[in-house]
């Protein structure tokens, strides 16, 4: 079984440019959910997904959208880029969506605005 | 609304020695539950252990233990004779209640581990 990968590793854009993350879930898992970890903080919930719906969503602007896609892989689209966007984003594969121990998260891309 | 605070921002032991890390909690709802998660430099989160605000005994998952203290509203992470791979970052989180069945996570602001040989 493939852990959960995300690409790219490492980005650098400019303000007010826009973004694509992506991440691809564990087989099987039908459920994803995006996390902004800005440094020296824990991570914040930016919205799930299920079966290509979005299944909830943290307190963050709608310039911060996603998608998932029919084989439950999921994209994190940023637009109009701010510095404060720079951070940590990371995507958590779900099995189970009301258990922790069922969240599989992946390595991250780290983002940075200039 | 829910708070976590970790007043720790980085703590240091040595191999094979035991450690506490601190985690006060702050809800006003009676039924929550508590995670512990480890964070290695690679930046992947790794789920540890879960505690839920009805089970009367504390958690413990091999050498991780949670240390409930209800009344004070604290979940503490007690690691066990400590290896120089537990060096990490270490994040308490609660369960979001507006979240309904979904799991979805609270975080403090962690602390940094370092073992030492």
């Amino acid at each position: 079984e493939t852990g959960v990968t995300q690409s790219p590793t490492h980005l650098i854009k400019t303000r007010g440019q826009q973004v694509t993350l992506r991440c691809s879930s564990q087989s099987g898992h039908n459920t994803v959910s995006w996390y902004q970890q800005a440094l020296g903080q824990g991570p914040q919930f930016i919205f799930q997904y299920y079966r290509e719906e979005e299944n909830g969503r943290g307190n963050f602007p709608p310039r911060f959208s996603g998608l998932q896609f029919p084989n439950y892989s999921s994209e994190l689209n940023v637009n109009a880029l701010e510095l404060d966007d720079s951070a940590l984003y990371l995507c958590a594969s779900i099995s189970d969506p009301r258990n922790a121990n069922e969240q599989f998260f992946g390595p991250g891309t780290r983002l940075t605005v200039l | 609304a829910q708070k976590i605070t970790q007043t720790q921002p980085g703590m240091f032991v040595q191999e094979k020695e035991a450690v506490t890390l601190d985690c006060t909690y702050d809800t006003s709802d009676q039924s929550y539950g508590l995670f512990w998660y480890k964070q290695p430099s690679s930046g992947e989160m790794i789920f540890l252990i879960y505690q839920g605000s009805y089970d009367e005994q504390n958690a413990t998952e091999g050498r991780y233990s949670l240390n409930f203290q209800k009344a004070r509203k604290s979940a503490n992470l007690v690691i066990s004779a400590s290896q120089l791979g537990d060096s990490a970052m270490y994040f308490c989180a609660m369960r979001d209640p507006r979240s309904g069945g979904s799991y979805i996570p609270t975080f403090g602001r962690g602390t940094s581990l370092i073992v030492h040989p």
